[in-house]
């Protein structure tokens, strides 16, 4: 039943590792969206995709690509993880023009 | 109580009283705005929007004050409850982008 769902919740990792956070929606929308949020709570964001096409990408270092199958799916790819990636990552979807976005339960990155 | 967002970020009332979170906002040109509340261990939860064209707009114990003259925006939350303890993100919109402002920390003491 969860509208926007992340896995894993907790993502415990060493420097230099590859990793992937998966993202679903089942409300329909046509807009996703990850924002990064730091450890004091700003929360940024990264990507955005329209029906599977890249409308926002901010300034992220390009270790950072996300990718979506499906309007239903973004998943965020990291390469070569540093410690400053070390963060909460939230998937969001909404329809476009629209702000009131649907946030999954975040994915707790910890690179150590 | 009443707070001011960026500079003061954490926020504490008693329960049953009113409470202001102020946001100052840094697009003048943005032209949706937006009230997230996010609680511990979850993600924000949208609570109340407001459009450009608008300075005030009301939902349940919740309203939305905007004034564009100072790129201020403000939630007012009425009789304040333990459930409402949380973090309040602004957030400003336009061209199907939405930032989000600092945050402040709303705690309710009983």
């Amino acid at each position: 039943d969860t509208a926007v769902s992340q896995t894993p919740k907790y993502l415990v990792t060493q420097m230099g590792n590859d990793k992937s956070i998966k993202c679903e929606q089942n409300l329909g929308h046509d807009t996703m969206y990850w924002y990064k949020q730091d450890s004091k709570k700003f929360l940024k964001i990264m990507f955005s995709y329209n029906n599977k096409e890249l409308i926002i990408n901010e300034t992220v270092p390009n270790r950072f690509s996300p990718k979506s199958p499906d309007k239903a799916h973004l998943n965020l790819h990291i390469n070569s993880l540093e410690l400053g990636d070390s963060a909460v990552y939230f998937c969001a979807s909404g329809y476009l023009a629209n702000y009131g976005y649907t946030f999954g339960s975040g994915t707790r990155l910890t690179v150590v | 109580g009443e707070s001011v967002g960026l500079h003061l970020p954490t926020l504490s009332v008693q329960e049953g009283d009113n409470s202001i979170i102020n946001c100052a906002y840094s697009n003048s040109a943005s032209d949706y705005f937006i009230w997230y509340k996010q609680e511990s261990g979850k993600g924000p939860q949208f609570i109340i929007d407001i459009r450009s064209n608008m300075d005030k707009r009301q939902g349940q114990r919740v309203t939305v004050l905007l004034n564009k003259t100072v790129k201020h925006l403000s939630l007012q939350i009425a009789a304040t409850q333990p459930g409402d303890s949380a973090v309040y993100f602004c957030a400003e919109g336009l061209n199907n982008d939405m930032r989000f402002g600092a945050g402040t920390r709303l705690t309710v003491k009983p």
